[in-house]
């Protein structure tokens, strides 16, 4: 089980777009359709914001969607805000409800 | 409302003993995979296992086995993590959370901040 692979960082500017991209393998982003991301402020608990893919918690701005082709899957986020400048970690389901991670990503809101 | 509650921040030595403890209100304790998450200063998260309290059926990461037990009292619906031998390396910020059975963490606890030095 290694670490899913994400882009050390990305920035866009307020009202922009920006894509985290997160490849794995086919033992597990590529074969489910069970990735999760997640945003995580300094000194916070991880947040939940999408499932499945591409499925949105209550309470989560429809500006934040999830995708996947083949073995990699993407978080974008629209309408860039100041308040989404935060570390993104996917993960995937790997069989026997264990997980993995991405590395994670640092956005940066210029 | 769904709550993890996990205990107070620690600070061992090398060698010594730890047991970390998550409890979980507002929601069925026996009916979700509970797991721990750690988080190494300035780094990502990792996944280390799960446990599903109703049976104690209990999953590992490779990375994890053998280093860290996770176990349940389904009795006072909490969660624990313990090391019988802690090493520096062992040092980090550590999240209970509740998993889906496709893996998603819709619930975290605070975290749990384990310092090990000499």
């Amino acid at each position: 089980q290694s670490a899913l692979t994400q882009p050390r960082s990305v920035s866009g500017s307020p009202g922009q777009s920006v894509t985290i991209s997160c490849t794995g393998t086919s033992s597990d982003v590529g074969g489910y359709n069970y990735v999760s991301w997640y945003q995580q402020h300094p000194g916070k608990a991880p947040k939940l914001m999408i499932y499945d893919v591409s499925k949105r918690p209550s309470g989560v701005p429809d500006r934040f969607s999830g995708s996947k082709s083949g073995n990699t899957a993407s978080l974008t986020i629209s309408g860039l805000q100041a308040e989404d400048e935060a570390d993104y970690y996917c993960s995937s389901y790997a069989g026997s409800y264990t997980v993995v991670f991405g590395g994670g990503t640092k956005l940066t809101v210029l | 409302e769904v709550q993890l509650v996990q205990s107070g921040a620690e600070v061992k030595k090398p060698g010594e003993s730890l047991k970390i403890s998550c409890k979980g209100s507002g929601y069925s304790f026996t009916s979700y995979w509970i797991g721990w998450v750690r988080q190494m200063p300035g780094k990502g998260l990792e996944w280390m296992g799960i446990i599903y309290p109703g049976d104690s059926d209990t999953r590992y990461s490779p990375s994890f086995q053998g280093q860290v037990t996770i176990s349940a009292d389904k009795s006072i619906s909490t969660a624990y993590l313990q090391w019988s031998s802690l090493k520096a390396s062992d040092t980090a910020m550590y999240y209970c959370a509740r998993q889906g059975d496709s893996g998603y963490v819709d619930y975290w606890g605070q975290g749990t901040l384990v310092t090990v030095s000499s």
